[in-house]
C-alpha cells in the first residue's frame, strides 16, 4: 500500500522556521518526481516545488523562492521542506506529492498555521 | 508568470454531461492534467497528459487539449462526481493550478 505521510507542521511566528518531512512507502521513492503543494484555508491548490528523483533538478514558486529549501534522502525514502521567515500567506495545508505518470500519489497533508 | 482560468463554480443534472474548461496561453502546447478533490480529502488525478485517464478512474471522465483550452468532460454524470476540479500544467519550470471549478449535481 502506497503511503505518504507529512509531519512537522503547526503554529508558528511571523519570521519563524519550520521543517516539513514526508516519509514514503509502498512505491519505488527514488523513481519518482517528488513535490509540495499547498493549499490555504477555504482556497485552491498551490504548487511550492518539485525535486527530481537524483535531486539535479529543483524548482520553486516564486512565491517561495529563497526562503523555502525542498530536500530528498532516497535511501530513508523522506521527502523534506525547510521553511524559514515564514509569512501569514503561508498559512495552509502542505501535501507531499509523488509522481510518475500516470502514478501520482498525495500524502494527507500537514497544517502550518503563521500567526503572531 | 503563466496562468490558467477556469470557471469558479458550475452545475449539472445527474446523467447529463459537464464540461469543465481550463484556458491558457498556448495550452496545447503542454500537458494539462485534472484533479478531483472532494471535502477534506487530498487531490485524486483523474486526467493525465491531456486525455489519459489513471487505473481506477471511471471511464466517464475524459479529457482533450486544443488551442488555447482544455477540457475535462464528465458524461452520464453522478452525485459522486459533485466536488472541485483542478487542472494543471506545466510552464517550463513551474507548475501552475488553475483557480478550481465547483462542480454541483443538482
Amino acid at each position: 500500500e502506497v503511503q505518504l505521510v507529512e509531519s512537522g507542521g503547526g503554529l508558528v511566528k511571523p519570521g519563524g522556521s519550520l521543517r516539513l518531512s514526508c516519509a514514503a512507502s509502498g512505491f519505488t521513492f527514488n523513481s519518482y518526481t517528488m513535490n509540495w503543494v499547498r493549499q490555504a484555508p477555504g482556497k485552491g491548490l498551490e504548487w511550492v516545488s518539485s525535486i527530481s528523483f537524483s535531486s539535479t533538478y529543483i524548482f520553486y514558486a516564486d512565491s517561495v523562492r529563497g526562503r523555502f529549501t525542498i530536500s530528498r534522502d532516497n535511501v530513508k525514502s523522506a521527502l523534506y521542506l525547510q521553511m524559514n521567515s515564514l509569512r501569514a500567506e503561508d498559512t495552509a495545508v502542505y501535501y507531499c506529492v509523488g509522481r510518475n505518470p500516470p502514478a501520482d500519489y498525495w500524502g494527507q497533508g500537514s497544517l502550518v498555521t503563521v500567526s503572531s | 508568470s503563466y496562468e490558467l482560468t477556469q470557471p469558479p463554480s458550475m452545475s449539472v443534472s445527474p446523467g447529463q454531461t459537464a464540461s469543465i474548461t481550463c484556458s491558457g496561453d498556448k495550452l496545447r502546447d503542454k500537458y494539462a492534467c485534472w484533479y478531483q478533490q472532494k471535502p477534506g480529502q487530498s487531490p485524486v488525478l483523474v486526467i493525465y497528459q491531456d486525455n489519459q485517464r489513471p487505473s481506477g478512474i471511471p471511464e466517464r471522465f475524459s479529457g482533450s487539449n486544443s488551442g488555447n483550452t482544455a477540457t475535462l468532460t464528465i458524461s452520464g454524470t453522478q452525485a459522486m462526481d459533485e466536488a472541485d476540479y483542478y487542472c494543471q500544467a506545466w510552464d517550463i519550470s513551474t507548475g501552475v493550478f488553475g483557480g478550481g471549478t465547483k462542480l454541483t449535481v443538482l
